[in-house]
């Protein structure tokens, strides 16, 4: 399967919103409701913020939302900070335990 | 606490064999699939393939069908990715992950192993 499409960068100032979108196809992305986001800094492992679409693990920033309309995923940052400066990707169920990742997004605060 | 400790760097030449590992601890190491995870200098993530331990179901990405091997010992609740002749385009760093709260995220990371192919 190939990788989900994601924008390579997006920017904002501290206290702005960003959206990263995340395309893939009616086989996945639009057949499941199980889009995964991960946060990754420099040099660290991915941090898990969404699951399932729209749910927040425990600990996560409530400034982190998710969403889905039909074959296109979306990450909403809402009142951007410094710390939020970072790579995110998605990522779905694609049937058959397999999983597929995003291109990555890079996020800067300006 | 869950943990999921990984293996220590490696560097190796091409054509020699390798296998990593991912210890597991804080839970029932049987019951949860881990996943692989490739990434490569400067680039995104790649998922690789995932193992039930309890029977050692394995499901692999198209991508790395044949070219890698995931198994599971649970006696020792460790996780392993294998190589028979690695290639210089398998430098990468290489992550296991289990999930947590849905029924396919990856909640929980290990450190990771970087693994260096260099002639």
């Amino acid at each position: 399967q190939s990788a989900l499409t994601q924008p390579r960068s997006v920017s904002g100032s501290p206290g702005q919103s960003v959206t990263i979108s995340c395309t893939g196809t009616s086989s996945n992305v639009g057949r499941y409701n199980y889009v995964s986001w991960y946060q990754q800094h420099p040099g660290k492992a991915p941090r898990l913020i969404i699951y399932d679409v729209i749910n927040r693990p425990s600990g996560v920033p409530d400034r982190f939302s998710g969403s889905k309309s039909g074959s296109t995923a979306s990450l909403t940052i809402s009142g951007l900070q410094a710390e939020d400066e970072a790579d995110y990707y998605c990522c779905t169920y694609a049937g058959n335990y397999a999983r597929v990742f995003g291109t990555g997004t890079k996020v800067a605060v300006l | 606490e869950v943990q999921l400790v990984q293996s220590g760097a490696e560097v190796k030449k091409p054509g020699e064999s390798l296998k990593i590992s991912c210890k597991g601890s804080g839970y029932s190491f049987a019951s949860y699939w881990i996943g692989w995870v490739r990434q490569r200098p400067g680039e995104g993530l790649e998922w690789v393939g995932i193992i039930y331990p309890h029977d050692s179901d394995a499901r692999y990405s198209p991508s790395f069908q044949g070219q890698v091997t995931v198994s599971a010992d649970t006696s020792v609740t460790t996780a392993y990715l294998q190589w028979d002749s690695l290639k210089a385009s398998d430098t990468a760093m290489y992550y296991c992950a289990r999930r947590a709260y849905g029924a396919y995220d990856f909640a929980y990371w290990g450190q990771g192993t970087l693994v260096t192919v260099s002639a």
